[in-house]
């Protein structure tokens, strides 16, 4: 059974610093991997999609990695902003041999950047 | 942007009662989804629906849940006689049918359930 795993489960910065979230999943066999941002109170809010057979993606000042062997992905936030406090969510798509299959949530990190 | 949208954004209601959620997914997606996130706790997957019907379904899913697509623009989800424990926050979601089936999933704002 798929598991996912965030590390830290929370994480306080000063403004400006450079920070890397992590995830961890237990089995290989995924389509994808997403990263979202949740907002107290809030709906999910993509942030970027990982192919399996992709490395990375970047947005703007983020960066996420996608090591599928070793079940591992990162998300990397250059010169973090207050504005950039919410909770991150790492979710994969397993492959489940054709269908559609559904996300398999982290719990999350909660980040908060300090002014 | 296209997005996609629940309502209502908080619903109370009694145990015992009937509820439906509604939303409207993004309007060239084919793949809807419900999942919930209880308090404190991982968003969980509830139900697939692709084509008018349920492509996968998860344990939670039980006979007390239905969804339906009553036209070209709204999914819903109905919980009959509602728990304490189905209080929770629940999120629709829709994907474009891509190559490879490896696409994106966009969510709504989600509606907050309380069962009192």
């Amino acid at each position: 059974k798929q598991e996912v795993t965030q590390i830290p489960a929370a994480l306080s910065v000063p403004e400006g610093e450079n920070l890397v979230l992590n995830c961890s999943f237990t089995d290989s066999a995924i389509y994808n991997l997403q990263w979202f941002r949740q907002d107290p109170g809030k709906g999910l809010t993509s942030l970027l999609l990982i192919q399996s057979s992709q490395r990375e993606q970047t947005s703007g000042r983020l960066n996420a990695s996608l090591d599928k062997s070793s079940g591992r992905s990162t998300l990397y936030i250059a010169a973090s902003q207050p504005g950039d406090s919410a909770t991150y969510l790492c979710a994969v798509r397993p492959d489940t041999g054709g269908s559609q299959g559904n996300l398999i949530f982290g719990k999350g990190t909660k980040l908060s950047v300090k002014p | 942007e296209p997005e996609v949208t629940q309502t209502p954004s908080h619903q109370v209601t009694q145990m015992g009662q009937e509820v439906i959620l509604r939303c409207v997914p993004i309007s060239n997606h084919l793949y809807f989804y419900w999942y919930r996130q209880i308090l404190g706790q991982k968003v969980e997957f509830l139900v697939s629906f692709y084509n008018n019907e349920i492509s996968e379904k998860s344990e939670i899913f039980d006979d007390q849940f239905s969804v339906e697509r009553p036209d070209g623009s709204n999914f819903t989800l109905k919980i009959r006689s509602t728990k304490l424990e189905d209080s929770a926050m629940y999120f629709c979601a829709s994907s474009e049918l891509g190559e490879g089936w490896h696409t994106e999933a966009f969510f709504g704002q989600g509606t907050r359930l309380t069962v009192v």
